[in-house]
């Protein structure tokens, strides 16, 4: 357990729909980093929240949006999905260093999404 | 702009041989510097990291990586792998510039 806890660890829905994963951080972290893995682009940065706030986006689809609550909790949600969507979606949480650059990123299970 | 680059996407080796994994980087200032490793079904565990001083670093499992700042440098290396270090391995370069930008990913295959 790496102390990153994601949820759910399976999806399977249509195309059109949207869907809601789930990411609780490491405790004490306040970086959430959301990531795409899928085999042919490899791992895609999608979105990173510190704090509660937005803090850097990388390759997020319009259709995909995230936050990040009070807890520390954060939400990646999916709407419109297409069969293109099917992927792991991993969620990491760091330690704040106060340079910008990390200690390293501790990541979740993932969520395997399946869009059918 | 910043990038990894893994020349080795996959790598098939039987149980004892040596590995060297490469990756560079391109970025010119400060830099840390990551391997993470993805066991078949798993997430991504750190293996190793990077942050100054002595520029061979020892991770877990017997791996160790080399920095070679004039090179841009950063692999990956162990003496004798094993048929558990069957894995995907990942390079990152961290330039406190954004999030973490993983390199494609090296397929390690070990054959006992």
């Amino acid at each position: 357990d790496s102390g990153v806890t994601q949820t759910p660890k399976h999806l399977i829905t249509a195309t059109g729909q949207r869907v809601t994963l789930r990411c609780s951080p490491r405790s004490g972290d306040l970086s959430v980093y959301w990531y795409q893995q899928s085999l042919d682009q490899g791992l895609q940065f999608l979105i990173q929240y510190y704090n509660g706030e937005e803090r850097a986006k990388g390759n997020i689809l319009e259709r995909f949006s995230a936050q990040q609550f009070p807890d520390l909790h954060s939400e990646l949600n999916l709407s419109s999905l297409e069969l293109g969507d099917s992927a792991l979606y991993f969620c990491a949480s760091s330690l704040p260093t106060g340079t910008g650059l990390h200690y390293g990123y501790t990541f979740g299970s993932g969520t395997r999404l399946t869009v059918v | 702009a910043q990038s990894v680059s893994q020349h080795n996407h996959h790598v098939i080796l039987s149980e004892a041989a040596s590995l060297e994994l490469g990756c560079n980087y391109s970025y010119g200032g400060t830099v840390n510097l990551f391997w993470y490793v993805q066991y078949p079904g798993q997430h991504l565990q750190l293996l190793l990291k990077y942050f100054s001083g002595d520029p061979l670093v020892k991770g877990i499992k017997g791996f160790e990586a080399e920095f070679i700042k004039s090179k841009f440098s950063f692999n990956l290396r162990k003496p004798s792998v094993q048929w558990s270090d069957t894995a995907e391995y990942f390079c990152a370069p961290d330039t406190g510039r954004r999030a973490l930008t993983f390199g494609s990913g090296t397929r390690l295959q070990v054959q006992p």
